[in-house]
């Protein structure tokens, strides 16, 4: 069975810096692989999806992830993070059984001034 | 492209109570359907999900029970409300147009 591991539950970062949010995926075939956010008391929103290809995909919000097939990642970066993106962060995979959507657990993102 | 509308936003049930949340999608035919919840503080749990009009598959065992009247039309029931069953209930729909997420129902039962 498909599953997919967000290892920070938290991550703090300063408004300006850097932001990485890990994801590793366990399944068989390549999957397909997304990024969503949520911010608070809202639904989710997709950041950005990875299907084939370029393994460094572009998204919106400045947001890119990166497949690494050997390590089982699809990490997702932005180089200077806004106050606005302090949200919650869901990485998902989608495999062939039913077209049903994995999400990892989650990480949420708080932004210090 | 295919639109999901998921209502109400929010809603407050005494525990024992019924429920039933309706969700609907326009724009795609024949789209597989997915209810998931999302407890506080908790990641997004697949309940149900449906390939077709009256197929139902339950992930986890609960108080809920989903059904799926028409192909654009997928509802989330319970007969008694537990105090566990509050959360927030994403519908979402594959179809022509990838993965769609209702906006949710945030369900507090008290």
């Amino acid at each position: 069975a498909q599953s997919v591991t967000q290892p920070d539950i938290h991550i703090t970062v300063s408004e300006g810096a850097s932001l990485e949010l890990r994801c590793n995926y366990s399944y068989g075939a390549t999957p397909y692989l997304f990024w969503y956010v949520q911010s608070p008391g809202q639904g989710l929103q997709l950041l950005l999806k990875y299907f084939s290809g370029d393994t460094l995909v572009q998204g919106i919000k400045g947001f890119e992830a990166e497949f690494k097939r050997s390590q089982s990642s699809f990490n997702l970066r932005k180089p200077s993070v806004h106050w606005s993106d302090a949200a919650e962060y869901f990485c998902a995979s989608l495999g062939a059984a039913g077209n049903k959507l994995t999400f990892g657990g989650g990480t949420r993102v708080l932004v210090k001034p | 492209s295919q639109t999901i509308h998921q209502w109400p936003a929010t809603l407050v049930q005494p525990v024992g109570s019924p429920l039933s949340l309706e969700c609907t999608v326009e724009g795609t035919s024949n789209p597989n359907l997915y209810w998931y919840r999302q407890a506080a503080g908790r990641g997004l749990q697949l309940l149900f999900y449906s390939v077709g009009i009256g197929q139902i598959s339950s992930e986890v065992p609960q108080n809920l029970s989903a059904s799926r009247p028409q192909d654009w039309q997928f509802i989330l029931s319970s007969k008694k409300l537990l105090l566990s069953d509050s959360g927030f209930y994403l519908c979402a729909c594959w179809g022509t147009y990838g993965y769609t997420f209702g906006s949710g129902t945030r369900l507090t039962v008290v």
